[in-house]
């Protein structure tokens, strides 16, 4: 069974620029959260998807948004990058979202760098 | 909000030697998981503590969980190189899938 993909692995960007970050879940699973990793902050929840529907957010600024398709592929947008930003984004899915006890498979990330 | 903390932020052990890490988080919660990551890879699951009293083992790893005390520990015995890697515990709330990490600690285990 293929596990999480993630899309580009590694970006280099500019202050201002924004960029698109996609997220393929295993097959099967419809939930999709995204984390953000930094050495300061540690682990940081951004967002999850469920069926298409924003189920969580975590405390991060509008730059960053987020979408899931029909076919539980997720992308997550940040605006007007800032140097701040600069992490690795983790997306993570499971089979079940609220109430229920699945884990969460993480993908191996997209490291960006913002210049 | 909830919080998780770590401690200890880094252990340096030798191989051989037993140790814990241990896990506190700010409310109430009934499922905690670990994880592990090595450098520059991804998270890998480890266990899911699904009750208070629950008990994982697996390898040289045991997992618990105190959801009274709101405490889990993560076991190490008889350390091997191979264990190390830096552990995070995280805990979610019911509403969904918005895991809380906590610090994480970073093992070395010496030869």
């Amino acid at each position: 069974k293929a596990g999480v993909t993630q899309t580009p692995r590694y970006l280099i960007k500019t202050r201002g620029q924004q960029v698109t970050l996609s997220c393929s879940p295993i097959s099967g699973h419809r939930s999709v959260s995204w984390y953000q990793q930094t050495p300061g902050q540690g682990l940081q929840f951004l967002f999850e998807y469920f069926s298409e529907t924003q189920r969580n957010k975590g405390n991060f600024p509008g730059r960053f948004s987020g979408r899931q398709f029909s076919n539980s592929r997720s992308e997550m947008n940040v605006s007007t990058l800032e140097l701040g930003d600069s992490a690795l984004y983790l997306c993570a899915s499971s089979r079940t979202s609220g109430g229920q006890s699945d884990t969460q498979y993480f993908g191996p990330g997209t490291r960006l760098t913002v210049l | 909000e909830l919080k998780v903390e770590q401690n200890p932020l880094f252990l340096s052990m030798q191989e051989g030697k037993n140790y814990t890490i241990y896990c506190n988080y700010s409310t109430t919660s009934d499922r905690l998981y670990w994880y592990r990551q090595d450098p520059g890879k991804s998270l890998e699951s480890l266990f899911v503590l699904l009750s208070n009293g629950a008990v994982k083992q697996e390898g040289r790893l045991m997992a618990s969980l105190d959801t009274k005390a709101r405490l889990s520990t993560l076991h190490i015995t008889a350390a091997v190189h191979d264990l190390s890697a830096t552990y995070f515990c995280a805990v979610d709330r019911y509403t969904g899938n918005q895991f809380y990490f906590g610090t994480g600690t970073s093992l070395t285990v010496i030869p």
